[in-house]
């Protein structure tokens, strides 16, 4: 569970401000991968990379952007864009970027718009 | 593209009886099947997984079964205990190696074991 840390574990954001959401993990994974989790609703791919320096988006990712400069860190931002940002997200990473390989996540974060 | 369905959405089982979960996909490229558990306030892990080269595993009280013909994959827990109570998830996921190919997750099942 160590292996992989989202911060902060709680976030309040005002309307029309960028937030930024990071997870890092120490497990040597080439692959990492952002959830939206809302009540009866699931788990949401926002977005997943593959590999450093590359990323694709997931069913709804409208709103966020990513970043994968290092195979370590895979920061999600939300921006004013996002129309319901409020929601718990969950950070996982994997060893085989194929989505058939044991995903390991984060504690998660949860945002909440003001 | 792929879609999961879970039901139920809630399930109460007594002590000691068994719990079933099911969960249909529409994809027939998908090939793995996950299932997680996010205990209350944790984060989901995985319990048992099942790939498309067999129909059934099992582990300890935990089994999953697949039917590839009918796109339905169900998890059973057997002697069910107190900290079984969780939301548990199911997943499918292709390996074609398209890019476009993504795990999509079942909206989850609440299980509440009865004392």
């Amino acid at each position: 569970d160590g292996g992989i840390t989202q911060s902060p574990k709680y976030l309040f954001r005002k309307e029309g401000q960028n937030v930024t959401l990071s997870c890092e993990q120490n497990l040597n994974h080439d692959a990492m991968y952002w959830y939206r989790q809302d009540p009866g609703q699931g788990l949401r791919l926002i977005y997943y990379s593959q590999i450093v320096n590359d990323f694709q988006k997931g069913d709804i990712a409208e709103g966020y952007s990513v970043s994968r400069e290092k195979k370590e860190s895979f920061p999600l931002t939300v921006t004013s864009a996002q129309k319901n940002p409020t929601a718990f997200y969950l950070c996982a990473s994997s060893i085989n970027p194929d989505f058939t390989d044991t995903q390991y996540f984060g504690p998660g974060t949860r945002l909440t718009v003001l | 593209g792929e879609n999961v369905e879970q039901h139920p959405s809630t399930l109460s089982v007594q002590e000691g009886d068994s719990a079933v979960i099911k969960c249909t996909y529409s994809d027939s490229a998908s090939n793995y099947f996950p299932w997680y558990k996010q205990e209350l306030g944790k984060r989901p892990q995985l319990i048992i997984d099942i790939r498309s080269n067999v129909g059934e595993k099992k582990d300890q009280r935990i089994a999953v079964t697949l039917n590839k013909t009918a796109k339905h994959f169900s998890l059973h827990i057997t002697e069910t205990q107190p900290e079984d109570s969780a939301v548990y998830f199911c997943a499918a996921s292709p390996l074609r190696g398209n890019r476009d190919d993504k795990i999509i997750f079942g909206k989850g099942t609440r299980l509440h074991i009865l004392p």
